[in-house]
């Protein structure tokens, strides 16, 4: 692994079934993010953790969980997905409290039929 | 809450034109980190210029320059002899240094150069 990627890239889920979407990152960084990119809305902060152990929600939290049991993994999960989170959803990361870029993961496009 | 702003969904240029995007931000720490990221059709995200609230002097990455204006909480990003490769999402995006140090980005302007 170099840098961050996600998984699945795509999805299609039935509406009410959970689902998880993985986040692994090999820069060590502290601080990772999970957000969603609708049409018109840009980017919208759902969760995001500053350190292991630690998380905390976002802009749009509602309908999803986040843990962050170590460094490297962000996992974001659905618990009952609902149509209105069909969205392209994206993992961050960036090394702590320093100006450093964010570094993205490829994305996942979910649709919940 | 800290809060990003773009007004302009949508910008069409010439190649070879100065584009100039628009970006405001509300918060109050007095030291933070602004960006502005890029994202072309293939999703990918892509760092364009960051700023850092404590310097005056705005910042420069070849024909990519910002005017940052910490009074108005202004951070706009002017792009000089437009290219055809410039074409894409533009998303402004805050990050503070204190507390929640939560990464914000605005709606995002979809640019288009022209040929």
């Amino acid at each position: 692994i170099a840098g961050i990627t996600q998984a699945p890239t795509s999805q299609i889920l039935a509406a009410g079934r959970r689902m998880t979407l993985r986040c692994t990152q090999d820069m060590r960084h502290n601080a990772m993010y999970w957000y969603r990119q609708d049409l018109g809305l840009g980017l919208r902060l759902i969760h995001y953790s500053n350190t292991a152990g630690t998380t905390g929600k976002g802009e749009v939290p509602d309908g999803y969980s986040v843990s962050r049991a170590n460094t490297d993994d962000f996992p974001l999960t659905l618990a009952s997905a609902v149509p209105s989170q069909t969205s392209v959803y994206f993992c961050a990361s960036r090394k702590d409290r320093e100006g450093t870029e964010a570094f993205f993961g490829q994305g996942t496009r979910l649709t919940v039929v | 809450a800290q809060t990003v702003t773009q007004s302009q969904p949508e910008m069409s240029v010439q190649e070879a034109e100065t584009v100039t995007l628009s970006c405001t931000y509300d918060t109050s720490e007095s030291n933070y980190y602004l960006f502005w990221y890029k994202q072309p059709p293939s999703r990918q995200m892509i760092l364009v210029i960051r700023q850092e609230a404590y310097k005056q002097q705005n910042a420069t990455e070849n024909r990519f320059s910002v005017n940052f204006q910490k009074a108005a909480k202004s951070f706009s990003l002017k792009i000089s002899d437009s290219q055809l490769g410039d074409t894409a999402m533009y998303f402004c995006a805050f990050v503070g240094i204190q507390g929640a140090q939560k990464l914000v980005f605005g709606q995002g302007t979809r640019l288009t150069i022209n040929p």
